[in-house]
C-alpha cells in the first residue's frame, strides 16, 4: 500500500529554476523523508523531517511539513540538469515496521 | 553509512524458471529486512517484511509462495521469485534496517524475464 500521493507527477524545468513537489500522506507520522531516485538505481536519502519540526534545510534542499494538512513540500533551488530524477517521499507504515512510498515525482531539468 | 549490498543488480531468466536475489547488510546487523517492488515509472511497493529466524510477513496481495524470503542470518536475506513468468518483470529493491540509523537500500535488482 502506497502512504500518499505527490504532485506534480512530472515537472520539467530549466536550469537554474526552482522545483518544488509536494506530499500528502495520511496516517498520524514521527517522521517524513525524501528521498531521490536517478532512473533505475537505487535509493538517495536526501534528508528527514520530524514531526515536531516545520521546515530543514540542506544545501540547495528546503523541506516544509505541515502535520495539521498531512502534507509536505521539497524545494530545491537553483536546479541542476544533475538534480533530473525522480524524487519520492516516505513514512513509516502503520505496523511501524517498513517505509511507505508516496508515487512520487518525477523531476527533468533542462540545460 | 550503512551499506546494503544486493545481487545480482540485473538478471535474465527464461519464463519458468526461478531466481534469486540476495540482500546483505555489510557494516550493520539487521533484524529487520525488506523486499520492495517496482513497476517502470512506478513507486516502490514494499512486498514483505523479513525478521530473521522467522517467517516474513507479506503484504496484501504479494503471493508467498511465489515470493520465497528467506532470513537466516543477521546479514543476508534472499528472494526466490518462483516460476517467473513475463509479469514478474521488474526492479526489486531490498532494504535492511539498522534499529540506531535507519533504513538503509540496496542497489536494486532488475528482473527481466523473457
Amino acid at each position: 500500500s502506497q502512504q500518499g500521493e505527490e504532485d506534480p507527477q512530472a515537472l520539467s524545468i530549466q536550469e537554474g529554476e526552482n522545483a518544488t513537489m509536494n506530499c500528502s500522506y495520511k496516517t498520524s507520522i514521527n517522521n517524513l523523508q525524501w528521498y531521490r531516485q536517478n532512473s533505475g538505481r537505487g535509493l538517495v536519502h536526501l534528508i528527514l523531517i520530524r514531526s515536531n519540526e516545520r521546515e530543514k534545510h540542506s544545501g540547495r534542499l528546503r523541506v516544509t511539513l505541515d502535520t495539521s494538512k498531512k502534507s509536505s513540500s521539497l524545494l530545491i533551488t537553483a536546479s541542476r540538469a544533475a538534480d533530473t530524477a525522480s524524487y519520492f517521499c516516505a513514512t513509516i507504515n502503520q505496523a511501524g515496521t517498513a517505509l511507505i512510498f508516496g508515487k512520487g515525482t518525477t523531476l527533468s531539468v533542462s540545460s | 553509512g550503512a551499506v546494503v549490498s544486493q545481487h545480482p543488480s540485473w538478471v535474465i531468466c527464461k519464463s519458468g524458471t526461478s531466481v534469486k536475489i540476495e540482500c546483505r547488510s555489510l557494516d550493520f546487523q539487521a533484524t529487520t529486512m525488506f523486499w520492495y517492488r517496482q513497476f517502470p515509472k512506478q513507486s516502490l511497493m514494499l512486498m514483505a517484511t523479513s525478521n530473521e529466524g522467522s517467517k516474513a510477513t507479506y503484504e496484501q496481495g504479494v503471493e508467498k509462495d511465489k515470493f520465497l524470503i528467506n532470513h537466516a542470518s543477521l546479514t543476508l536475506s534472499t528472494l526466490t521469485v518462483t516460476s517467473a513468468h513475463p509479469e514478474d518483470s521488474s526492479f526489486y529493491i531490498c532494504s535492511a534496517r539498522d534499529p540506531a540509523l535507519g533504513q538503509y537500500f540496496g542497489a536494486g535488482t532488475r528482473l527481466s524475464v523473457l
